[in-house]
């Protein structure tokens, strides 16, 4: 299943710079999009999401922006901080008229942000 | 903060034994989901759970799955016969009722199910 893809397996990023991680999908039916992040021996946590009627939203340092007609998502981390460092994965729902919560998710990214 | 709560945190099984995992969901949530990721894979949607009956389930979720919510807290996955490659970190996730918050779903910490 190649619904939702993140093509970089790893990032590393110098703590105070931006982190981008990317996101690509290719399911236009697709009307909602997460980004989740996860420590070792702890479950996804949620951390942002976008509509579809939006290209923006915007969380503290967390930003998501949407590029539909490129089927691109990405999150951007700014300043990056050392504790930012966890497995970061994109998810997205909607797609057929499926019941809510039914996600379908990215490979995820481990970011590094070193000190 | 409220948080979904899994036992074990670890299980190993022999191989077409049944297993049960269990969840306790955060109290004011409707909708339940039960999630695993093979390791070395995504993350995949098994079943959600509404109004104490199956919303969805993928194709994943044959007849060796069942889900069940047997009292007012707890929602269980059993796997009545388990083979090999059900052997992966098992999530239990609950949400919200509203549209607009439901696919923010808050995982449990897993539990790693290990079929030998």
């Amino acid at each position: 299943d190649q619904q939702v893809k993140q093509n970089s397996p790893s990032l590393s990023v110098q703590e105070g710079r931006i982190s981008i991680l990317n996101c690509d999908y290719t399911n236009s039916m697709f009307d909602y999009f997460l980004w989740y992040k996860k420590y070792p021996a702890e479950g996804p946590t949620f951390l942002i999401s976008i509509s579809s009627i939006k290209d923006k939203n915007e969380d503290g340092r967390f930003t998501v922006f949407l590029n539909k007609s490129a089927k691109h998502l990405s999150l951007h981390i700014v300043p990056s901080q050392p504790g930012d460092s966890a497995v970061y994965f994109c998810a997205a729902s909607g797609a057929g008229g499926t019941s809510y919560g039914k996600l379908t998710f990215g490979q995820g990214t481990i970011l590094t942000v070193h000190p | 903060e409220p948080e979904v709560t899994q036992t074990p945190s670890h299980q190993v099984t022999q191989m077409g034994q049944e297993v049960i995992l269990r969840c306790v969901p955060i109290s004011n949530h409707l909708y339940f989901y039960w999630y695993r990721q093979i390791l070395g894979q995504k993350v995949e949607f098994l079943v959600s759970f509404y109004n104490n009956e199956i919303s969805e389930k993928s194709e994943i979720f044959d007849d060796q799955f069942s889900v069940e919510r047997p009292d007012g807290s707890n929602f269980t996955l059993k796997i009545r016969s388990t083979k090999l490659e059900d052997s992966a970190m098992y999530f239990c996730a609950s949400s919200p009722q509203d549209r607009a918050t439901n696919e923010k779903l808050f995982f449990g910490s897993g539990t790693q199910l290990s079929v030998l």
